[in-house]
């Protein structure tokens, strides 16, 4: 069975800091990873994904994610963070051929002046 | 949010009510999601559909019951039986050609029961 691990309720980083939420995930076969953001009763809106290719993949509004197979982890990253940022984030992880994502618990960002 | 639409935003019921909760999309998407959202619990599944007139059930489809009759539309009925129906719900559809896999969202429907 697929899962997907946000270790971190809340990430608090000050503006201007990198900020990083992490994702590790356990699929079969190879894994196919996204982030999505969501803000206050609103859908999930899609940030980034990696299927194949370079293990360093970016996204929207600066965001980045590194995959590590070897540590089966897909951490979402940002060089200098905004206050706009502060959303809730969710990894989602899929693969074996199936296209049935599984996501994880979210991570609440925090960005503060 | 763009091309997937839910209706309504905000849903209250009664309980011992069904109450079918709307979703359309017009991206030309084959597959269609349903998942619930609890706080601190991430997006549960609740039944797909990857194709008309056929879906599945996800990991949480006791008390829900969806129907597929076409590409556009996935609609999702929370019946009586579902024991704590209150709860954010998200539509999703994704395009099952080339290596896309990502899912769209639509902005969802918070449904509260009493």
């Amino acid at each position: 069975a697929q899962s997907v691990a946000q270790p971190e309720d809340q990430v608090n980083v000050a503006e201007g800091n990198p900020l990083t939420v992490k994702c590790t995930y356990s699929v079969s076969g190879n894994p196919y990873l996204f982030w999505y953001v969501q803000y206050p009763n609103r859908g999930l809106q899609f940030l980034l994904k990696y299927i194949t290719g370079d293990n360093l993949v970016k996204g929207s509004y600066g965001f980045e994610a590194e995959f590590n197979k070897s540590q089966t982890s897909f951490h979402l990253k940002k060089p200098s963070a905004l206050v706009s940022d502060s959303a809730l984030y969710f990894c989602a992880a899929g693969g074996g051929g199936g296209n049935k994502l599984t996501f994880g618990t979210g991570t609440q960002l925090k960005v503060e002046l | 949010d763009g091309g997937i639409t839910q209706s309504p935003k905000y849903l209250f019921r009664k309980e011992g009510q069904n109450v079918t909760l709307s979703c359309e999309q017009n991206l030309n998407h084959d597959a269609m999601y349903w998942y619930r959202q609890d706080p601190g619990q991430g997006l549960r599944l609740i039944y797909y559909s990857q194709i008309v007139n056929d879906f599945q059930k996800g990991d949480i489809a006791e008390g829900y019951s969806v129907s597929r009759e076409k590409k556009e539309s996935f609609p999702l009925t929370v019946t009586s039986a579902q024991k704590n129906p209150t709860a954010f719900y998200l539509c999703a559809s994704s395009s099952q050609s080339g290596r896309s896999y990502e899912q769209y969202f639509g902005p969802g429907t918070r449904l509260t029961v009493t």
